[in-house]
């Protein structure tokens, strides 16, 4: 099975700018959460998707949304980009939205904000 | 709120030195745990994970980990290391049964000298 695609793999933006990220699951997965990852905060929740309906959101301000798709591939978008929002940006997919599930990462989008 | 601490932030070891990485968290309920590693240049991946039975679990590549449900403790153990374990290593959590998200500590760094 092929595992969760992240497109683009590097962003490179200006303040002020939006920008749209996109995750593709395994094959199956219903249950696509994404992660923000700085060097000074470590992996954060910014919020989980599971049948085009978001169950879950961390503690991101409203510049920060998602959705899903009915394929399950689900976009994140950040509007008026500030430079703290330079990060590692992580999808990942898991079967159903239960707390036993594993969940399985991408290989992430680099954003850097100039 | 629930937390995740992970007490080393950089482990430099020596190949075939034993390896123990701390990870203590903060909730009195039941959770299920796991340890991912960052290999350089490379995406979250699954080491091991617990979710009940026997509280000494093994990993992928020789690791486990041993959950100690009284001191709220999840440590991960390598008997003797090798240059390839080089990597930064994430213990998380997950409260059992909600549709919470993965809580993350911020990661401690093992750099294995050759």
């Amino acid at each position: 099975k092929a595992g969760v695609t992240q497109t683009p793999r590097y962003l490179i933006k200006t303040r002020g700018q939006q920008v749209t990220l996109s995750c593709s699951p395994i094959s199956g997965h219903r249950s696509v959460s994404w992660y923000q990852q700085t060097p000074g905060q470590g992996l954060q929740f910014l919020f989980e998707y599971f049948s085009e309906t978001q169950r879950n959101k961390g503690n991101f301000p409203g510049r920060f949304s998602g959705r899903q798709f009915s394929n399950s591939r689900s976009e994140m978008n950040v509007s008026t980009l500030e430079l703290g929002d330079s990060a590692l940006y992580l999808c990942a997919s898991s079967p159903r939205t239960r707390a036993a599930e594993t969940q399985y990462f991408g290989p992430g989008t680099r954003l850097l904000v100039l | 709120a629930q937390s995740v601490s992970q007490h080393n932030h950089h482990v430099i070891l020596s190949e075939a030195a034993s390896l123990e990485l701390g990870c203590n968290y903060s909730y009195g309920g039941t959770v299920n745990l796991f340890w991912y590693v960052q290999y350089p240049g490379q995406h979250l991946q699954l080491l091991l994970k617990y979710f009940s039975g026997d509280p000494l679990v093994k990993g992928i590549k020789g690791f486990e980990a041993e959950f100690i449900k009284s001191k709220f403790s999840f440590n991960l153990r390598k008997p003797s290391v090798q240059w390839s374990d080089t990597a930064e290593y994430f213990c998380a959590v997950i409260i059992t049964g909600s549709q919470g998200n993965l809580i993350f500590g911020k990661g401690t760094k093992l750099s294995v000298k050759p």
